[in-house]
């Protein structure tokens, strides 16, 4: 099975700093990507990557960036957390024709 | 610009009933979807999708219909138990290799 895996399951962190949420996967895809997840908004696209060192916005990338130096590693970084960006955040990865497999979460808290 | 729907926020059924849960979505090149099931704290698990070449596809007690004319599609759970309980998330792509689009999420409960 594939393994997902998500640094940190809970994050305090303080209004503007600088903050970063890693995702390892074991399996070898290519692509991996990044939502965060909100009550009444579902999973919204913040990033993604079709390979290493490529990456293209969603539908949120305000406020992020991401980065892919290695294939099994996607980093989310929030250059200067703001509370709006308190939220969960899901990073998952994919193989063409098997759908998506989530890491288990992070759930960031910026005060 | 919502492109998936699930507008029922949440949905309450006995134990051993059916239950329905929708999704509507509005962009025609969608043609592969997907229904996630997620607990609190966790990350969603895949639970079953379809393609557009098929109006319906099940898995055990889990089966999904779609009607691509009315751009609609729905998971049915028969019978329904109280594991079952969770936020379901529907979810489309315009291949089976692209990026997902969820709606909004619908939270199930089943009551003992």
């Amino acid at each position: 099975d594939v393994k997902v895996t998500q640094s940190s399951r809970y994050l305090v962190k303080r209004t503007g700093e600088k903050v970063f949420l890693e995702c390892v996967q074991d399996m070898d895809h290519e692509n991996m990507f990044w939502y965060r997840q909100d009550p009444g908004l579902g999973l919204r696209l913040i990033y993604f990557s079709y390979d290493v060192k490529m990456k293209e916005k969603g539908d949120i990338p305000e406020g992020y960036s991401v980065s892919r130096e290695k294939k099994e590693r996607f980093s989310l970084i929030l250059e200067s957390a703001s509370t709006n960006q308190t939220s969960m955040y899901l990073c998952a990865s994919m193989v063409k024709g098997y759908g998506y497999t989530f890491g288990s979460g992070t759930r960031l808290t910026v005060v | 610009d919502q492109q998936v729907k699930q507008n029922s926020p949440s949905l309450s059924v006995q134990e051993g009933r059916i239950s329905i849960l929708n999704c509507d979505y509005t962009n025609s090149m969608f043609d592969y979807f997907l229904w996630y099931k997620k607990y609190p704290a966790e990350g969603p698990t895949f639970l079953i999708s379809i393609s557009s070449i098929k109006d319906k596809n099940e898995d055990g007690r889990f089966t999904v219909f779609l009607n691509k004319s009315a751009k609609h599609l729905s998971l049915h759970i028969v019978p329904s138990q109280p594991g079952d309980s969770a936020v379901y998330f529907c979810a489309a792509s315009a291949s089976s290799g692209g990026k997902l689009i969820f709606g909004q999420g619908t939270e199930l409960s089943v009551k003992p």
